[in-house]
């Protein structure tokens, strides 16, 4: 399974837009890059899948280059409850196989 | 509908005595998964049970266990405690391309 590379912590303000990238080098061709949010002592929370180009939803936006070798997560106009830890994975997880984590990239929003 | 479901929230235990930690998949999910997060760790995959049966395991050692019931139901049995299983024990259910996560169950070993 490709490896992952983010920030460990990034700090912001509310209003603003994050922007989180991610390095995966490794990245088969069957793959696709997912992101999770997680809050201190909860379950991970789906936030974003995508393959290639851009994926939007409510919540954010995944950009892929056409490399694939990296990956931006975008979250607009952030408020403090963002703050979380993110983390970025890539494999082949649409069948509820092991999902692999790496260490997340921690967001402080302030106000 | 409630989510995934786990039991209890914290328990605190002593080194070398065992613990059981519960899980109830979300309504419809018949997969469940087990996870172990480290305090400032990613979780990391523990093991996977599908139609009773242990389908994926991690890299673990034998004294983690577990079980999946007839309701999909799921138990983690950790046996022989060390100071370093206290983590997180995270319980996540799924079914075909739906996956969603417990809050998990704080474990503290003293």
């Amino acid at each position: 399974l490709a490896k992952t590379t983010q920030p460990i912590s990034m700090d912001s303000y509310e209003g603003q837009e994050v922007n989180i990238t991610c390095s995966h080098n490794n990245i088969a061709t069957n793959d696709y890059i997912t992101w999770y949010q997680q809050f201190p002592s909860q379950g991970p929370r789906f936030i974003i899948q995508g393959y290639k180009t851009k994926v939007t939803n409510e919540v954010a936006s995944l950009f892929i280059p056409a490399d694939r070798k990296s990956s931006t997560l975008s979250l607009p106009r952030v408020s403090l409850s963002d703050t979380a830890v993110y983390y970025c994975l890539v494999g082949v997880y649409n069948q509820g196989g092991k999902l692999i984590f790496g260490q997340g990239t921690e967001l402080s929003v302030k106000p | 509908d409630a989510g995934v479901t786990q039991s209890p929230t914290h328990l605190i235990k002593t080194r070398g005595q065992q613990v059981t930690l519960r899980c109830s998949p979300k309504s419809g999910h018949d997969t469940v998964s087990w996870y172990q997060q480290a305090l400032g760790q990613g979780p990391q995959f523990i093991f996977q049970y599908y139609e009773e049966e242990e389908r994926q395991r991690g890299n673990f050692p034998d004294r983690f266990s577990g079980h999946q019931f007839p309701n999909y139901s799921s138990e983690l049995n950790v046996n022989a405690l060390l100071l370093g299983d206290s983590a997180l024990y995270l319980c996540a259910s799924s079914r075909e391309t739906s996956r969603d996560f417990g809050p998990g169950t704080r474990l503290t070993v003293l």
